[in-house]
């Protein structure tokens, strides 16, 4: 059992590139969440999507977009990557306060220059 | 919207203590409340989590208290090991709600 997977792992940009980090989910869950952390700091909701078909944003979504491709899978977008988008981005899936506690990838570790 | 509350920033205490860990949450319709364990270099775990119908929980070492009245709640780990160095989370959702909010972590350290 997979859980959430998201790929890559690994990735750095130079500013301006723009790239999509993917993830998918095997738990039959509606709900997928994309969120960064950077050091020192908690986890900070990007977007999430409640359902396949809706996407709403969370606390720090400017410079990233959304697709919720079907219900496995939802990607993130960066258009024109910026320095300051240095940071460690986790998906996760599973909607809490409906006994679906929520489940984390294993990140993707992103450095733009 | 929903604001979470972490004390202390960083915690140190002998390998065998016990290590508390407190949050409170500003949202009084909050009802599910997770704490996750994030080793270094890897993804947040969910260790243990906790309803508004029940005041504590209790897992092996682990222990969840929930106090409604005040709004805060608090992660008891006792006879503490090395293996549970780690930064610690806790979150706050609401049954409507369709996200958690995190708290900005504790960083425990369990000296040998």
């Amino acid at each position: 059992n997979a859980g959430v997977t998201q790929t890559p792992k690994f990735q750095v940009l130079k500013t301006g590139q723009s790239m999509t980090l993917q993830c998918a989910q095997d738990m039959n869950h509606n709900s997928m969440y994309w969120y960064r952390q950077d050091p020192g700091m908690g986890l900070r909701l990007i977007y999430y999507s409640a359902s396949e078909g809706t996407t709403d944003k969370g606390e720090v979504p400017n410079g990233y977009n959304v697709s919720r491709l079907n219900k496995r899978e939802f990607s993130l977008r960066l258009e024109s990557a910026a320095p300051s988008q240095t940071s460690v981005y986790f998906c996760a899936s599973g909607r809490p306060g409906l006994n679906q506690p929520q489940h984390f990838g294993d990140g993707t570790r992103l450095s733009i220059l | 919207g929903e604001n979470v509350e972490q004390h202390p920033s960083t915690l140190s205490v002998q390998e065998g203590d016990s290590a508390v860990i407190k949050c409170t949450y500003s949202d009084s319709a909050s009802n599910y409340f997770p704490w996750y364990k994030q080793e270094l270099g890897k993804r947040p775990q969910l260790i243990i989590d906790i309803r508004s119908n029940v005041g504590e929980k209790k897992d092996q070492r682990i222990a969840v208290t929930l106090n409604k009245t005040a709004k805060h709640f608090s992660l008891h780990i006792t006879e503490t090991q090395p293996e549970d160095s780690a930064v610690y989370f806790c979150a706050a959702s609401s049954g409507s709600a369709r996200q958690l909010t995190f708290g900005s972590g504790t960083q425990l350290t369990v000296l040998p």
